[in-house]
């Protein structure tokens, strides 16, 4: 069965720094790219950042690019997205998500809310 | 980036009718390789997105037959053809084949 589980979301400030991880399993990560895409409190989905299979490629929305790094760890099975600068149009729920396009099944976490708040 | 417009935003509707949401964008959605790439997911309350149809039409594994999707170009459709009380929920197209990727504003569907 596959398995995405986000962690590290919580209450942080404006300007501040949370790194958020996503632990998979029941798939084959390292032939998977893989994506960050939020949901701020009420509203529709946002893609914020992709990462390519073996971390060659980068890909980031405008509204994060230069405040946010997406990582992965192919031999941990696991997705990270570090985010710095962080303002109050950032507090979301960020899924992790294979977010795939064609026949390959499409994978989504559960989510992890980030507030920033002062 | 291409603009996803999806019509109507909320959508009554009768348990057992049909119920259709469109789905437009800014630009042809048709990629050099041919394939046209445009998801539907569903959102049930509570829940994480699910896709439900990929490249306009083609069902995911386990989706009901009662869903289907159609269109070409900048003009798609989600139709379900009859509606159930576990179908409640929002219901979103995007598009992947100009970067980006990019959501359709969300259309919730409830029972009247």
């Amino acid at each position: 069965e596959v398995h995405l589980v986000e962690s590290g979301g919580g209450l942080v400030k404006p300007g501040g720094s949370l790194r958020l991880s996503c632990a998979t399993s029941g798939f084959s990560f390292s032939d998977y790219s893989i994506s960050w895409v939020r949901q701020a409190p009420g509203k529709g989905l946002d893609w914020v950042s992709s990462i390519s299979n073996s971390s060659s490629y980068t890909y980031y929305a405008d509204s994060v690019k230069g405040r946010f790094t997406i990582s992965r760890d192919n031999a941990r099975n696991s997705l990270y997205l570090q985010m710095s600068s962080l303002r109050a149009e950032d507090t979301a729920v960020y899924y992790c998500t294979t977010l795939k396009l064609g026949i390959t099944p499409d994978y989504w976490g559960q989510g992890t809310l980030v507030t920033v708040s002062s | 980036d291409v603009v996803m417009t999806q019509s109507p935003l909320s959508l009554p509707v009768t348990l057992g009718q049909p119920a259709s949401i469109s789905c437009r964008s800014s630009q042809r959605l048709v990629y050099s390789d041919g394939n046209t790439y445009l998801n539907w997911f569903q959102q049930r309350p509570g829940q994480s997105p699910r896709r439900l149809i990929y490249k306009v039409s083609n069902r995911d594994s386990g989706v009901p037959d009662r869903f289907s999707g159609s269109g070409s170009g900048t003009d798609f459709t989600l139709k379900i053809s009859r509606v159930e009380a576990e179908d409640v929920g929002i219901y979103y197209c995007m598009q992947g084949t100009h970067w980006p990727p990019t959501f359709g504003q969300g259309t919730k569907l409830e029972i009247k």
